[in-house]
């Protein structure tokens, strides 16, 4: 089957940092995305992984692990803005990108 | 900017009406896609489509159908709505051929069957 896994609610401080997981099992793996989704909006790409490793992109980082179907999406130096649902994806086989229920993360002053 | 826009922001419909939610993306993307999200389920994918007049049954299509007559305009077609449609839908396009095959989310459309 088809499986991704990630915590449902987080909360960290502003300033702070965060680690939001990710495991997946899936039929093929090509890559996988992160988005963030504020409330009542739209999904907005951050992040694609393919090979594995760690990629940076100014706070927010990807890190990807294909041997133990994991994931992470790290941020730095929280803003309150950052406050949103962050959602993990897989592109499988078949052309599909299968998404995770999300997390949501509540950041406090 | 790419640019993806559906028909309406809040829809109120009755149980067994016919529902037309219609997608628009300006950027020439080959790839459209309808999810619906629901609390605790994420994104469902329902259908999607590589080309015009194509379509692909994603992971819950029961109740549903679509329509690519145009590149640029994808429909989600409820035939006779029920209750358990009451949802959030999102259409996404997406570029193919290139990595790293980033979709492009409209502002969804939140659907309730009454």
């Amino acid at each position: 089957g088809q499986n991704i896994d990630q915590p449902t609610e987080m909360t960290a401080t502003e300033g702070a940092i965060v680690q939001i997981n990710c495991t997946y099992q899936t039929s093929g793996f090509n890559g996988l995305f992160w988005y963030q989704q504020h409330a009542g909006e739209a999904p907005t790409f951050l992040s694609y992984n393919v090979l594995d490793g760690l990629e940076e992109k100014g706070r927010f980082s990807s890190f990807l692990s294909r041997s133990k179907g994991y994931s992470y999406l790290l941020l730095k130096e929280l803003q309150m803005k950052d406050s949103a649902s962050y959602l993990c994806a897989v592109y499988s086989s078949a052309s599909k990108i299968i998404f995770g229920s999300g997390t949501r993360l509540s950041i406090r002053p | 900017d790419v640019k993806v826009t559906q028909s309406s922001r809040y829809l109120v419909k009755r149980t067994g009406e016919k529902v037309f939610l219609e997608c628009v993306q300006d950027m020439d993307h080959e790839n459209m896609f309808w999810y619906r999200q629901d609390p605790g389920l994420g994104l469902r994918l329902i259908y999607f489509s590589y080309d015009v007049k194509m379509k692909e049954k994603g992971d819950i299509p029961e109740g549903y159908s679509v329509s690519r007559e145009k590149k640029e305009r994808f429909s989600l077609i409820l035939e006779s709505a029920s209750t358990n449609q009451t949802s959030m839908y999102l259409c996404a396009s997406s570029p193919s051929g290139r990595a790293p095959y980033e979709q492009y989310f409209g502002p969804g459309t939140r659907l309730t069957v009454t």
